[in-house]
């Protein structure tokens, strides 16, 4: 039983380009969730989605920032014209379906480095 | 917002102590979960709380749902080297919100 899923789990990307990061949930679970961590600090909620939808997007900047789950493949966190602010943690976590509180369980996160 | 106040930030104990960290918020959580986190990994679930004061063990970690649904408590008993890590507390309602984490040491 495969537990969440990230790749890739380092990204380098320069100033202005797309960094791209999947997350394949545990099996069973189709709520997916993104979290950004930087450095010394907890993690801060992005987006919440299920299957085709999203259904929590407070977290998200509103610009270049981009979430995605399909009904078949990975969710997918997309993130355009990086900058070095961008550089941090970023982890997927998912719980399973009908259950809004249901404990969430994390990846190991992709590490991404703007330079 | 619904800001969790952990503390402490770091611990610096020798093998074999008793840890105790905390976790307050001053809005009401209906689920509290606590993390550990090793370098390089994402957060691994050690306890997940469901009621105002359940008193829940996993192995030497003990872990408490506040009465007032406020705050939680993890203890770890007898400290051993892989303890080594940092601890995240979360509060769950519609939307989960971490703790800002206490960072473990334990020297052999």
């Amino acid at each position: 039983n495969a537990g969440v899923m990230q790749n890739p789990r380092h990204l380098v990307r320069r100033r202005g380009q797309e960094a791209r990061l999947r997350c394949s949930p545990m099996k069973g679970h189709s709520h997916v969730y993104w979290y950004r961590q930087l450095p010394e600090e907890g993690l801060k909620f992005m987006v919440y989605l299920q299957k085709e939808n999203i259904i929590d997007e407070s977290g998200m900047p509103k610009e270049r920032f981009s979430a995605e789950f399909p009904k078949e493949g990975p969710s997918i966190l997309r993130i355009q014209q990086v900058v070095r602010g961008d550089s941090a943690a970023y982890f997927c976590a998912s719980s399973p379906r009908l259950k809004i509180q249901e404990t969430q369980y994390f990846g190991p996160g992709t590490r991404l480095l703007v330079l | 917002g619904q800001q969790l106040n952990q503390s402490p930030q770091s611990m610096f104990i020798q093998e074999g102590e008793d840890v105790s960290m905390n976790c307050t918020s001053s809005s009401i959580f209906n689920t509290w979960l606590w993390y550990k986190q090793d370098p390089g990994e994402g957060p691994v679930l050690l306890i997940a709380l469901y009621k105002a004061g359940e008193l829940t063990s996993n192995g030497r970690l003990t872990a408490q749902f506040g009465i007032t649904r406020k705050d939680s408590f993890l203890n770890i008993s007898a400290s051993i080297p892989s303890d080594v890590g940092i601890y995240f507390c979360a509060g769950l309602n519609n939307d989960m919100r971490f703790g800002a984490g206490t960072r473990l040491t334990v020297k052999p």
